[in-house]
């Protein structure tokens, strides 16, 4: 398909597991951005690739999440020791330009940790 | 710094009514205004955007705002509701710096009433 895709669409995990959350942006697409939705509210803002740059890493809440984007395409969020508080849903979007007027988002991975 | 205020946590209408969404703003310099539409289980679609062109925006599915600077408000409508447009929607703001990160209200669930 021609959108943006994420994978796994849905995961559970143990308190205290490691887990790697894929995105796979628009072809061409410059920028992408990690977003977490926790359950009732709007997403929030976690970090930003331009290519395969981090330039924003400003909303991560801990040094658990670890993002990359190393060929400048596909990017992982990876989680580790994983906590109750990080059960949400992490969303990914994508842009055309480094000034990402709009961007295109993915359905998500919703994440229960237990 | 930038936020966002959506009025309302739940709508309700009747099918065919006019539906009125309300999102305020807060923003230091001229920012781009977005709706989004978000079904369950599904990422966020674009409804519309204001980029400092016409301050009254048509987006998709009948949907269009208003951009007022001197009520800092873009406020989502439409005339007739449609049983489809039962979901949650989402006003965000980004600034007009490169690659901003963008901001998201809370939220407010529209509901259809047959």
């Amino acid at each position: 398909g021609a959108g943006v895709s994420q994978s796994p669409r849905y995961k559970v995990a143990k308190r205290g597991q490691d887990v790697a959350l894929r995105c796979d942006p628009i072809s061409g697409h410059v920028s992408l951005f990690w977003y977490q939705q926790a359950l009732g509210q709007g997403p929030e803002f976690l970090t930003y690739f331009q290519n395969e740059a981090q330039l924003d890493k400003s909303g991560l809440p801990s040094d658990r999440f670890f993002a990359e984007r190393p060929e400048g395409s596909v990017s992982t969020l990876k989680i580790q020791r994983t906590q109750q508080e990080d059960s949400a849903v992490y969303l990914c979007a994508s842009s055309f330009s480094e000034v990402g007027e709009t961007q295109y988002f993915g359905p998500g991975t919703r994440l229960l940790v237990l | 710094a930038q936020s966002v205020t959506q009025l309302g946590s739940h709508v309700s209408v009747s099918e065919g009514a006019l539906v009125l969404l309300r999102c305020n703003y807060s923003s230091s310099v001229p920012p781009y205004l977005f709706w989004y539409v978000q079904y369950p289980n599904q990422g966020l679609q674009l409804l519309l955007k204001y980029t400092s062109a016409a301050t009254l925006v048509k987006g998709i599915n009948g949907f269009e705002a208003e951009f007022k600077k001197s009520e800092t408000s873009f406020h989502l409508t439409k005339p007739s509701a449609h049983m489809s447009d039962a979901a949650e929607y989402f006003c965000a703001v980004r600034g007009y710096s490169s690659a901003s990160k963008i901001i998201f209200g809370s939220g407010t669930r529209l509901s259809i009433r047959p």
